[in-house]
């Protein structure tokens, strides 16, 4: 059974940072594309990025909002991914999930971690 | 980036009516659309890919038509457990976007 654990999400303020992790089990990590998907509270849901997988180099893709401040990266060996968070706003208050891409479309979903950006 | 509209915003129908929700999209997105479900306090679940494709475990009562910018998802005969929100959402191009939502509800 895929398996995938969000955790690292909480409280931070204006400006600072935070770093989420996924954890994967139930498949073979190495194998897929992974994606963070995000929700603000009570609103719809909002592409974050992908990071593809070793034989296309892990190369990552972003939406504009977060270009530039959030890097997407992932360790095989632990069957992890990671979402590095900078320069949070208050905009990106929401939950985020980590996402198993398979065939291109967000396959399986984890259940999601609450991040807060709130002084 | 490619926008889509997802019509009506709220749909109030009864259990064993048929649902037919609406997705349109600010450009050509072949049939490169999917369809996801998402219920209170739950993530989101794929229904359908590739526009017309029920993903594993969907019931044959959801079905997906529509290619380019026009698409829907049919609800043949609504059952309880379909009250949700649904999602669409392209992946013809960077970046990947989302429709708003349509709520279907009793």
């Amino acid at each position: 059974e895929v398996q995938l654990v969000e955790s690292g999400g909480g409280l931070v303020q204006p400006g600072g940072s935070l770093r989420l992790s996924c954890a994967a089990s139930g498949f073979t990590f190495a194998d897929y594309y992974m994606d963070w998907v995000r929700q603000a509270p009570g609103k719809g849901l909002e592409w974050v990025g992908l990071i593809r997988h070793k034989p296309q180099s892990y190369t990552v893709e972003y939406a504009a909002s977060v270009k530039g401040r959030f890097s997407i990266s992932r360790d095989d060996s632990k069957n992890t991914l990671y979402l590095q968070m900078n320069s949070l706003k208050s905009e990106d208050t929401a939950i985020y999930y980590c996402v198993r891409n398979a065939l291109a479309w967000l396959e399986s979903w984890g259940q999601g971690t609450l991040v807060t950006v709130s002084s | 980036e490619i926008v889509l509209t997802q019509s009506p915003a709220t749909l109030s129908l009864s259990p064993g009516e048929r649902a037919t929700l609406s997705c349109r999209a600010s450009q050509s997105v072949n049939s490169f659309l999917a369809w996801y479900q998402q219920k209170p306090g739950q993530a989101p679940r794929l229904f359908i890919y590739d526009a017309s494709n029920r993903a594993t475990g969907i019931p044959a009562r959801f079905s997906g038509s529509g290619s380019g910018t026009d698409f829907t998802l049919t609800i043949s005969s609504l059952e309880p457990e379909d009250f949700a929100v649904y999602y669409c959402q392209q992946r013809s191009n960077w970046p990947r976007t989302f429709g708003g939502g349509t709520k279907v509800e009793i």
